[in-house]
């Protein structure tokens, strides 16, 4: 098994809504990110989770948290968006971090209303 | 802080011709990853430099480390249409905990 799974595929939220990304792998990666990605831009680093541990947070607002429950998932939980923060998240793992290659989830394309 | 510029921007190519792509970074890196993203897909990892003046080939594709480590490439020959999509540098610097993602360079391929 060489994916990462992403769900929902599709997100459609209000402003005042609560809710859950969620990505999953059973590669036995050590090491899972999220990304956002506008259109025609590149991925942009979010979160990193290293052994289950947040190593990296990259200045995102309060409204995006992580949590990470076991080894082989991921969640980023939402509240409060607003319309700016609507594009594609990426879930990624790799083996232990950044030296090795990201394998990538199919992204949940989210839209705040 | 680390940038990575890619260029051109954007590619327009017949089938068949080549196509290139640069990526220049504002810092040293330790090393170099590429990866393709197709119209409405995610980023797939394609390879991954490590050495000065590194070259490796994949098939049609080849990819060069510049020997200051500061910059690569990506040439495509004889391209397909099954080539489309942007491709992306993505460099770590010495110490760095983060992969920076270039620009992006997207490849349309004319039948």
């Amino acid at each position: 098994d060489t994916e990462v799974t992403q769900t929902p595929k599709h997100l459609v939220m209000g402003m005042t809504n609560k809710k859950s990304l969620k990505c999953e792998q059973h590669m036995g990666h050590r090491a899972m990110y999220w990304y956002k990605q506008k259109a025609k831009k590149p991925p942009e680093l979010m979160f990193v989770y290293s052994y289950e541990k947040l190593s990296i947070n990259e200045s995102v607002p309060s409204r995006f948290s992580p949590e990470c429950p076991n080894s082989s998932l991921l969640n980023l939980h939402l509240h409060a968006l607003q319309p700016e923060d609507s594009a594609l998240y990426l879930c990624a793992s790799s083996l232990q971090g950044f030296n090795e290659k990201l394998f990538f989830g199919s992204g949940t394309q989210l839209s705040v209303l | 802080g680390q940038q990575v510029m890619q260029i051109p921007q954007y590619q327009h190519v017949q089938e068949g011709e080549d196509f290139t792509t640069y990526c220049n970074s504002s810092t040293t890196l330790s090393n170099i990853q590429w990866y393709k993203q197709r119209p409405g897909g995610h980023p797939v990892f394609l390879i991954q430099l490590v050495k000065s003046g590194e070259v490796k080939k994949q098939k049609r594709l080849t990819f060069q480390f510049g020997e200051a480590k500061k910059n690569s490439s990506l040439h495509i020959t004889a391209t397909q249409t099954t080539d489309v999509g942007t491709y992306f540098c993505a460099g770590r610097g010495p110490g760095a905990n983060n992969l920076f993602f270039g620009t992006g360079t997207r490849l349309t391929v004319i039948p």
